[in-house]
């Protein structure tokens, strides 16, 4: 079947405007996740949605920073008044596990470029 | 911090050599896994083990865990080129994978 997706590959706005980035998980997958990974950093952990239970957000950088997943399914990451330093490859997974211990299947990620 | 570390930070291999990868880290664990990350992109599992395991083998991975250590080592064998890539180990516990910052593995011809 498909993996996961996401959309768009690549962008480039401008400092101040808004963007959105959205992530289609693997059908059936209960357990959501997106990082951040700046260049030749490590993975940066910013949210986590798990079935219908209230999201772990904790590693949202600052209030600029929201997630919704509608329907279980596809999620999308806001980035309002976006920063220079918010430019960095933003990548979603997905996985089966309800612990948030199992496997996780990446997407291809969306490189955010801020100028 | 729960995070792996990943030692060393770059490793150059000839073709056909093995490479030893180490991971390191501080609380207890439910289990560690290892990913490859090709050109920055989306990352690739490649193997999971868990806390009451000690070794585990795919093809030509294999992956050692010592608890009482606070370590692990993933083991390329007969290296190729395709290998060049990162890996990270990501340990997981209090529900939660966290990820080490990876190691650039470059694997001459």
């Amino acid at each position: 079947g498909a993996g996961v997706s996401q959309s768009p590959s690549n962008k480039v706005t401008e400092k101040g405007k808004d963007v959105e980035l959205r992530c289609d998980p693997i059908s059936g997958h209960t357990a959501l996740y997106w990082y951040r990974q700046s260049l030749g950093q490590g993975l940066e952990f910013l949210i986590y949605f798990q079935g219908n239970s209230a999201p772990d957000k904790s590693g949202l950088p600052s209030d600029r920073f929201s997630a919704e997943r509608t329907g279980g399914s596809v999620s999308t990451l806001t980035i309002q008044r976006t920063q220079q330093e918010d430019s960095a490859v933003y990548l979603c997974a997905s996985s089966l596990a309800l612990t948030g211990l199992g496997t996780q299947y990446f997407g291809p990620g969306t490189r955010l470029l801020v100028l | 911090s729960q995070q792996g570390e990943e030692d060393p930070q770059a490793l150059s291999i000839q073709e056909g050599e093995n490479a030893t990868m180490n991971c390191s880290y501080k609380t207890s664990i439910n289990n560690l896994q290892w990913y490859r990350q090709n050109s920055g992109r989306g990352l690739v599992h490649l193997i999971l083990i868990r806390s009451n395991e000690r070794e585990k083998h795919s093809g030509r991975l294999r992956v050692t865990l010592d608890t009482s250590k606070k370590s692990s080592s993933l083991l390329i064998t007969a290296s190729r080129a395709a290998d060049t890539a990162s890996y990270f180990c990501a340990t997981g516990a209090n529900s939660k994978l966290t990820f080490g910052k990876g190691i650039t593995l470059s694997v001459r011809p």
